[in-house]
């Protein structure tokens, strides 16, 4: 399994981009990147998946360089209502010993 | 569509007590899955199941908990006895076989042990 090493924690303030990036240098040619997101209170939930370049959805976009070793997740204009433990994962679609690891707990300030 | 749906959301119960959790996985997910979420740590997986089959059940403390999916669909986690140490987030997540790193996770049932 990839290890992927991520920053503990970032704080922002209401309106700014964050951006979150993750380490994986020893990602395989099969693995693909996901992000989850969890709330205080909740479980986890997916947020997006990427394989390389980029991927845009409604809540991020993901940012993965052509030798895959990191990626980045952007939240635009973040609002507090964004505060919350980001986690990213690495592995093979059919991988279910995906770990979660600590995450990065994002913090937004008003 | 209907998510993960966990019971009970919070209990509390004093050591050496039985507890049990239930989970109603998204329909038409074949794999389901229970985590054990400690503070400030990401989730740990207990055990998975391939429809009523336990496939990977490595990760649960067996002198202690048991689990199971009758019919493949329903789950139930059972810890009995409870110890201090079991304080945790007990959550219950469901998949396609197709997608497994999109897991689909319930809300949780948080178990205080006293």
């Amino acid at each position: 399994l990839a290890k992927t090493t991520q920053p503990i924690s970032m704080d922002s303030y209401e309106g700014q981009e964050v951006n979150i990036t993750c380490s994986h240098n020893n990602i395989a040619t099969n693995d693909y990147i996901t992000w989850y997101q969890q709330f205080p209170s909740q479980g986890p939930r997916f947020i997006i998946q990427g394989y390389k370049t980029k991927v845009t959805n409604e809540v991020a976009s993901l940012f993965i360089p052509a030798d895959r070793k990191s990626s980045t997740l952007s939240l635009p204009r973040v609002s507090l209502s964004d505060t919350a433990v980001y986690y990213c994962l690495v592995g093979e679609q059919n991988d279910y010993k995906l770990s979660f690891g600590a995450g990065t707990t994002v913090t937004v300030r008003a | 569509e209907a998510g993960v749906v966990q019971s009970p959301r919070y209990k509390i119960i004093e050591k050496k007590q039985p507890v049990a959790f239930w989970c109603n996985p998204i329909s038409g997910h074949n794999t389901l899955y229970w985590y054990r979420q400690n503070l400030g740590q990401g989730p740990e997986l207990l055990i998975r199941y391939e429809n009523e089959e336990a496939v990977d059940d490595s990760q649960l403390p067996k002198d202690r908990f048991s689990a199971e999916r009758l019919k493949g669909v329903d789950s139930t986690l059972k810890i009995q006895p409870a110890e201090l140490g079991d304080s945790a987030v007990y959550l219950c997540a469901s998949s396609t076989r197709q997608n497994r790193n999109t897991i689909y996770f319930g809300e949780g049932s948080w178990l205080t042990v006293v």
